[in-house]
This record gives C-alpha cells, structure tokens and sequence, in this order.
C-alpha cells in the first residue's frame, strides 16, 4: 500500500536505553521529517531530511540521530531515552516545493519510564 | 526564521454555525506557503487546505476556506456550516521558500462542536 507508515505503533522504554522509531515511505518523496508533539508546543520538528544522506537540524535536535541510507526509510534513534523525550512522534514525507502538502505517518507513542 | 502563532487554544462552536480559527505567522521570505491541517481524537493529521503568498484568492476547499491577510500576515481557517465531526485539534504551518521544505507549526486550536 502506498502511504507513509511508522513503527512500532507504541513503545515503553527505560531512562537510559537506546529506542530506534522507524519510518517508511512509498512515495520516493524527497523530503521527509521528524516532529514531536507535546501538549501546549504543537509539532516541533527535531530533524529533516533534503534527500539520501542528507539530514540537518530542526527546533528540538537534542538527544536524537537520524540516518538516511535510502530515500524510502528515515529512522529515528534516541542513544539515551530521557523521560523529557515522552511524547508522541511523527513522521512526515512531502515532495520538493512550497505547495506540497505534507503527508504524516500515524504517529508513535513514546513513553520513557 | 519562521514563525506561526494560534492564539486560541480552545474553541466552542455551535453545529451549524461558521467558526473562524485564527492564525498569524511571521516570516522574512517573500514566497512562501501557508497550510492547514487537522488532528481528529484517532491522532492522525488530515490536511485541509493551501494558500500560497502570490495566490491572490483566498483558498477555498469544500467547507473551509482561508482568509488570507498578507499585509496582516494573517491566515485564519473558515469552518462554514460546523459538524460534530469538525471537533479536533487544528494546526496552522508554514513552508518559506529561504527556510528549505521545512514545515513549521502553530501550537494549534482545539474546536469542540456543540449539539
């Protein structure tokens, strides 16, 4: 199925683990996102992706990585998981252009214990 | 840097009646894009509507159109003719043409449609 999709659905971690969220477009879109939602912030973008092997920085960059091997996939890590980092993540895909909309994933529920 | 502000963190409307969602941003870009989307209970983002910076019209998409100010450097969202199904959180963003393809959001609004 075409779409964008986010794995896993929900996810318990502990302080100090390291936690991977992936993400999976079929689009070939060029651009893709992560954001993370908290009551009273919205969606702050924490790291994007221009293409393949090209990532940089958003609003909230701290304690994550990305990686872009392949245009398809953008997976998320967190090397240290934080309670802070509790939050529910999206990921986004859109195509190259000011006009385009923005697709997201469904969403992955993080909690940090 | 671009920057989007919804000031209204909660809104009642009535079934039926128009509801106006406000919405301003600030930007130095003088092309850039205006959107947008909306957050039903389920968690999903739907995206409603565009407007972009040279469109001389106001956007418009079924029930919701976009008053687009640019002098005011406003974008609220028009909900005509609210649905129960309209209940859900809203949020404005914005794409500028010198801030790449990133999408930045407002804190959005949370519309509770009444019966």
């Amino acid at each position: 199925d075409a779409g964008i999709t986010q794995s896993p659905r929900y996810k318990i971690t502990e302080t100090g683990r390291q936690v991977t969220l992936m993400c999976h477009q079929t689009w070939s879109h060029s651009y893709m996102f992560w954001y993370r939602q908290d009551l009273g912030h919205g969606l702050r973008l924490i790291y994007y992706s221009a293409a393949a092997d090209i990532t940089d920085k958003g609003e909230v960059p701290d304690g994550y990585v990305v990686s872009r091997s392949k245009t398809e996939n953008f997976p998320l890590t967190l090397e240290s998981a934080t309670r802070s980092q509790t939050s529910v993540y999206f990921c986004a895909s859109r195509e190259k252009g000011m006009n385009t909309e923005a697709f997201f994933g469904q969403g992955t529920r993080l909690t940090v214990v | 840097a671009q920057k989007i502000t919804q000031t209204q963190p909660g809104m009642f409307v009535q079934e039926k009646e128009a509801v106006t969602l406000d919405c301003t941003y600030d930007t130095s870009d003088q092309s850039y894009g205006l959107f947008w989307y909306k957050q039903p209970s389920s968690g999903e983002m739907i995206f409603l509507i565009y407007q972009g910076s040279y469109d001389e019209q106001n956007a418009t998409e079924g029930r919701y159109s976009l008053n687009f100010q640019k002098a005011r450097k406003s974008a609220n969202l028009v909900i005509s003719a609210s649905q129960l199904g309209d209940s859900a959180m809203y949020f404005c963003a914005m794409s500028g043409y010198n801030a790449g393809n990133m999408l930045t959001f407002g804190g959005g609004t949370r519309l509770m449609v009444k019966p």
